[in-house]
């Protein structure tokens, strides 16, 4: 157990809706990442926050957005979901925000299915 | 245009011998390389981190070579036991802040 939860563990939905998937840190820690993982694509590095801040980006799309509240757990919000968007979501969380620096710690991730 | 490889093919090997797995980069200057293990519908698992000043980490069983001229880094498990069946990522940085990037990764089974 990595300390890391991710809420909810699966999630059915379908096309053109929106989710919310919930990840809370490691209590301590205050670097939060979000990663996608599919059969085609691997793990893709979505976006960084560190300390309530956006801190680094990756091939996010503009239908997705995530946030880090002040109680360090974050959300990543899917809209207009597409078929393609099917995957999953995986949580990571470090103290520091460099990755050489310190381990990111991932969750058990959420399993996203758009029909 | 910037790749990372990792052997497509899964690798099979008998108890007790060593896993050789590859991880070959094209256009990244990292300054670091980090290797996962992933079990069936479940998270990375962080497992070794070499810096590229290093060319060799051990951590028990593992060990991880680092060769920026050949840009490839080495993962090799000693002793390998079933219970080391996994898909096994290599990560590096793209010197763009915490971005990590991913490997496909390559699958191995360890038979008894």
């Amino acid at each position: 157990d990595s300390g890391v939860t991710q809420t909810p563990k699966h999630l059915i939905t379908a096309t053109g809706q929106r989710v919310t998937l919930r990840c809370s840190p490691r209590s301590g820690d205050l670097s939060v990442y979000w990663y996608q993982q599919s059969l085609d694509q691997g793990l893709q590095f979505l976006i960084q926050y560190y300390n309530g801040e956006e801190r680094a980006k990756g091939n996010i799309l503009e239908r997705f957005s995530a946030q880090q509240f002040p109680d360090l757990h974050s959300e990543l919000n899917l809209s207009s979901l597409e078929l393609g968007d099917s995957a999953l979501y995986f949580c990571a969380s470090s103290f520091n925000p460099d990755p050489d620096a310190d381990t990111q710690y991932f969750g058990p991730g959420t399993r996203l299915t758009v029909l | 245009s910037q790749k990372i490889e990792q052997n497509s093919e899964a690798l099979n090997i008998q108890e007790g011998k060593t896993a050789t797995l590859t991880c070959n980069y094209t256009n990244y200057s990292p300054a670091y390389l980090q290797w996962y293990r992933q079990d069936p519908g479940r998270g990375p698992v962080f497992l070794l981190l070499i810096r590229e000043n290093e060319k060799e980490k051990r951590k028990e069983r593992l060990k991880v070579t680092f060769d920026t001229t050949l840009k490839q880094s080495l993962f090799h498990i000693t002793a390998s036991q079933p219970a080391d069946s996994a898909t096994y990522l290599c990560a590096l940085d793209n010197n763009q802040g915490g971005k990590l990037i991913f490997g496909q990764g390559t699958e191995l089974s360890v038979k008894p």
